[in-house]
């Protein structure tokens, strides 16, 4: 998976909970995004950043924020998670802009 | 405002035949186009990119056309194999500079039959 991880893998939390989720690439890439996937909706990207400290909306950004405090770190925050965010959540990461794409392994997230 | 349409069947194939996947889209002039991989329960694994000024481009067993007048991709796997079963997914770039995105079709379900 391209120097990616993602933590947790698999979580299960109650309505109202904060949930952070963590984006780790071993790969220097400048670019990195959040997609959710979800049947009958494909891949939407959540945020993205373009460097530490430099993030923006995606499509689908309410109810999540995120950060990136160093390179290779990329967290994504859901502030009081709700059913409707249950869905696997993938970061991927990019040399440049809009370009090839890396995925990590995904974490599936079920909000009771 | 943009849209990717992909095959909505599942496509099933005999091995050894050649699957083709379609990739639709509108009002968009993309500079290029992907087309990734995903199995289940794994991210999406790119495969190959195809710009707007190339009409066709191969690698391996692999074969994606692009033509920008129909606004459509070809992807082309041929002798193909059990283990070519999976999802693949197209995507488009669009917006420029750092609000440059991709964009995804839903993808199409490809299962090779032995």
């Amino acid at each position: 998976d391209a120097g990616i991880t993602q933590s947790p893998r698999h979580k299960v939390t109650e309505t109202g909970t904060p949930v952070t989720l963590r984006c780790h690439q071993t790969e220097n890439h400048r670019y990195m995004y959040w997609y959710r996937q979800d049947p009958g909706h494909g891949l939407r990207l959540i945020h993205y950043s373009y460097g530490v400290k430099d993030t923006d909306k995606g499509e689908v950004s309410d109810g999540y924020s995120v950060s990136r405090s160093k390179t290779e770190d990329f967290l994504l925050t859901l502030e009081s998670a709700t059913s409707s965010q249950t869905s696997v959540y993938f970061c991927a990461i990019s040399d440049r802009v809009a370009d090839t794409q890396y995925f990590g392994p995904g974490t599936r997230l079920t909000v009771l | 405002s943009q849209k990717i349409e992909q095959n909505s069947e599942a496509l099933n194939i005999q091995e050894g035949k050649t699957a083709t996947l379609t990739c639709n889209y509108t009002n968009y002039s993309p500079a290029y186009l992907q087309w990734y991989r995903q199995d289940p329960g794994r991210g999406p694994v790119f495969l190959l990119l195809i710009r707007e000024n190339e009409k066709e481009k191969r690698k391996e067993r692999l074969k994606v056309t692009f033509d920008t007048t129909l606004k459509q991709s070809l992807f082309h796997i041929t002798a193909s194999q059990p283990a070519d079963s999976a999802t693949y997914l197209c995507a488009l770039d669009r917006g420029g500079g750092n609000n440059r995105k991709l964009i995804w079709g839903l993808g199409t379900s490809l299962a090779v039959n032995p």
